[in-house]
């Protein structure tokens, strides 16, 4: 079975800590890797993303560390706020067409940023 | 543009009972999904479509039903309601090709509908 596994299932950190929410997968066919944020009430939105070819990425204080051959990978937050505090969700897909860009999610990480 | 729009916002149904949660997008996406999310398990894939009248199973699909008439329409069936239907559903759409200058397109979701079955 397809799975993507995530931890840890909350986190709480101090305004300008540096949060870290780690994913393995199984399928070696996964190869595109998206991180998305849920807000309350909201549907998830995408915040960055990360090919396997690259072993990071940096989109503003947010940074993808990605181990092919440990196939897991991870997101930083760096000098992290309280509007960070939200729901995050790592996601695996397969980039081919038989794929479709259906998305398989981890079990997701609530972040709480106190000020 | 609205994007995807999801009504009802709330419902509560009772055991047996049947609703209808519409999905709908203003983007001319090909594809789209509905998922669900329950605490703790992440969003999982019940339905997909890939164009007008073009449906395939995802991961959890007994118990649902979806058609897929139109390029902006993807309305989710639920028949004989059962608590463990009880979540939050949101449907999602993407473009099919490539973008220029983009290897991957993004899924975009809508405000979701909590379903509560009693």
């Amino acid at each position: 079975q397809q799975q993507v596994k995530q931890s840890p299932q909350s986190l709480i950190v101090q305004k300008g800590g540096i949060p870290i929410i780690n994913c393995a997968y199984e399928n070696t066919a996964f190869d595109y890797f998206p991180w998305y944020q849920q807000f309350p009430g909201k549907g998830p939105a995408l915040l960055i993303a990360i090919r396997p070819d690259v072993s990071e990425k940096k989109e503003g204080r947010f940074t993808i560390s990605f181990n092919k051959s440990a196939k897991q990978f991870s997101l930083h937050i760096m000098d992290s706020q309280p509007g960070d505090s939200a729901t995050y969700f790592c996601a695996a897909t397969g980039a081919g067409g038989t794929s479709y860009g259906k998305l398989t999610f981890g079990q997701g990480t609530i972040l709480t940023v106190h000020p | 543009n609205a994007g995807v729009t999801q009504t009802p916002k709330f419902r509560i149904l009772k055991i047996g009972q049947s609703m209808t949660l519409q999905c709908a997008q203003d983007m001319n996406h090909n594809y789209m999904y509905w998922y669900r999310q329950d605490p703790g398990m992440g969003l999982k894939l019940i339905y997909y479509s890939v164009g007008a009248g073009i449906t395939d199973k995802g991961e959890v699909p007994n118990g649902y039903n979806v058609s897929r008439s139109t390029t902006e329409d993807f309305p989710l069936r639920l028949e004989l309601a059962a608590p463990s239907q009880t979540s939050v559903y949101f449907c999602a759409s993407r473009d099919a090709g490539t973008k220029r200058g983009s290897w991957y397109n993004e899924q975009f979701f809508g405000p979701g509908t909590r379903l509560t079955v009693l």
